[in-house]
């Protein structure tokens, strides 16, 4: 069965630093996400992403995110300059279309911000 | 701000019974439902979902049951199996703005007994 695989599943990195988390989204889904979780909270909604463009964010996703499609097959969240905040779990997720459809999840990268 | 509530955290059930997550919610412009299981160091895994023009769908063993006017769905689990141990979180997209993402509970973690 098709699934969405992230990478790493563990980064550790200092404050300041930046971190590029990569994903891979079931081929034929169109729609791409990211989420977080915070130890302890609940999941929240980073981005979504369609056709090589942002299609929304929530008030998380500020400057210092980034999302990119480099590629025919990965999906990445860039954090620029990362905050002791920003340590939590990243789930990225892909959906066949976007409304009202399901959303399968990855993993997970679980970010370590000393 | 708690559009999407699980108010219970935990429920133990005995192995073979009737196992019933609840989850409210407030925002009248959520027209569809998810539920997710997820185990530790995994990502959240689909289990069912529902559209707001239907009250109930059944999956197996899962059943989503949606009550619009009391803003409330439930999942029942018959039977319960160890193997259902997990937390649940329920989760809801809107129509309009907002309709790519995601909203997530906070989960109820399930235990079931053998």
């Amino acid at each position: 069965e098709p699934e969405v695989t992230q990478t790493p599943s563990h980064q550790v990195t200092q404050m300041g630093q930046e971190v590029i988390l990569r994903c891979v989204p079931i081929s034929n889904h169109l729609y791409f996400y990211w989420y977080r979780q915070i130890l302890g909270q609940k999941v929240e909604f980073l981005v979504s992403f369609y056709n090589n463009e942002i299609s929304e964010k929530s008030e998380i996703f500020d400057d210092q995110f980034s999302v990119e499609r480099p590629d025919g097959s990965n999906f990445t969240l860039k954090i620029r300059s990362t905050k002791l905040e920003d340590s939590a779990m990243y789930f990225c997720a892909s959906s066949v279309q976007g409304a009202r459809e399901t959303q399968y999840f990855g993993p997970g990268t679980r970010l370590l911000v000393l | 701000d708690q559009q999407v509530k699980q108010n219970s955290p935990s429920l133990s059930v005995q192995e073979g019974r009737i196992s019933i997550l609840n989850c409210d919610y407030t925002n009248s412009m959520f027209d569809y439902f998810l539920w997710y299981k997820k185990y530790p160091a995994e990502g959240p895994t689909f289990l069912i979902s529902i559209s707001s023009i239907k009250d109930k769908n059944e999956d197996g063993r899962f059943t989503v049951f949606l009550n619009k006017s009391a803003k409330h769905l439930s999942l029942h689990i018959v039977p319960s199996q160890p193997g259902d141990s997990a937390v649940y979180f329920c989760a809801a997209s809107a129509r309009g703005a907002g309709s790519y993402q995601l909203t997530f509970g906070k989960g109820t973690k399930l235990s079931v007994i053998p």
